[in-house]
């Protein structure tokens, strides 16, 4: 079954680090861009970041430049997010998504939530 | 990398037609054919409903069609069904980013 699955989320506080992961499998992984995009309870989405196949490339938006770090094992199929420095800004469903004709495929999204 | 433009909420009969759209600058939506939609119902994962501004996946009901002119691109829904009853986002590259709208509300009256 072509699929993704988030995992890592919790609860933390403020300051503190997490590393979220995204487990493909039913494709093959290494030849597609992956994105994370958040989404706070109640808000919309906000893209966070983006790899390109081979790991280089990494992007992300203004708000989490310099805390977050995307990165990828292509021989493990899975994508990560290292973020560090949390903030209660960063309260929000985590969901990994494959780029192929926009972001074709979802994962169900893992909840960070940071909170003292 | 402020977010696209989208109307908070449309609404519209079973049957009937809605357009959503979607406000950028030419640094996004204007600057490049790369403009996606998603269908999120509450508690859902969001899915593709068009990408490369009017191409439809495989699977997504040709009742979605999707435009663009100039810095505004649009999601139109034809003959409206009660399971259209969704959050609707559009997408856009950015150059070096991508950013969503603000997500609009669609209501099956």
């Amino acid at each position: 079954e072509v699929q993704l699955v988030e995992s890592g989320g919790g609860l933390l506080q403020p300051g503190g680090s997490l590393r979220l992961s995204c487990a493909a499998s039913g494709f093959t992984f290494s030849t597609y861009r992956m994105h994370w995009v958040r989404q706070a309870p109640g808000k919309g989405l906000v893209w966070v970041s983006s790899v390109d196949r081979d790991g280089s490339n990494a992007r992300y938006v203004d708000s989490v430049k310099g805390r977050f770090t995307i990165s990828r094992d292509n021989a493990k199929n899975t994508l990560y997010l290292q973020m560090n420095s949390l903030r209660a800004e960063d309260s929000a469903v985590y969901y990994c998504a494959r780029d192929g004709g926009g972001l074709s495929l979802w994962g169900q999204g893992t909840l960070v939530t940071v909170s003292s | 990398q402020s977010a696209l433009t989208q109307p908070r909420s449309v609404s519209g009969s079973p049957g009937q037609s809605v357009t959503i759209s979607c406000t950028g600058t030419s640094s996004d939506v204007g600057g490049y054919n790369y403009v996606s939609w998603y269908q999120q119902h509450p508690g859902k994962a969001p899915k593709i409903m068009i990408y490369d501004v009017n191409q439809r996946p495989s699977g997504v009901p040709d009742r979605f069609s999707g435009s663009k002119s100039g810095n505004t691109a649009s999601l139109t829904i034809s003959g409206l069904q009660a399971e259209d009853e969704a959050d609707y986002y559009c997408c856009s590259y950015a150059g070096t980013s991508f950013i969503f709208g603000g997500g609009t509300k669609l209501t099956v009256l």
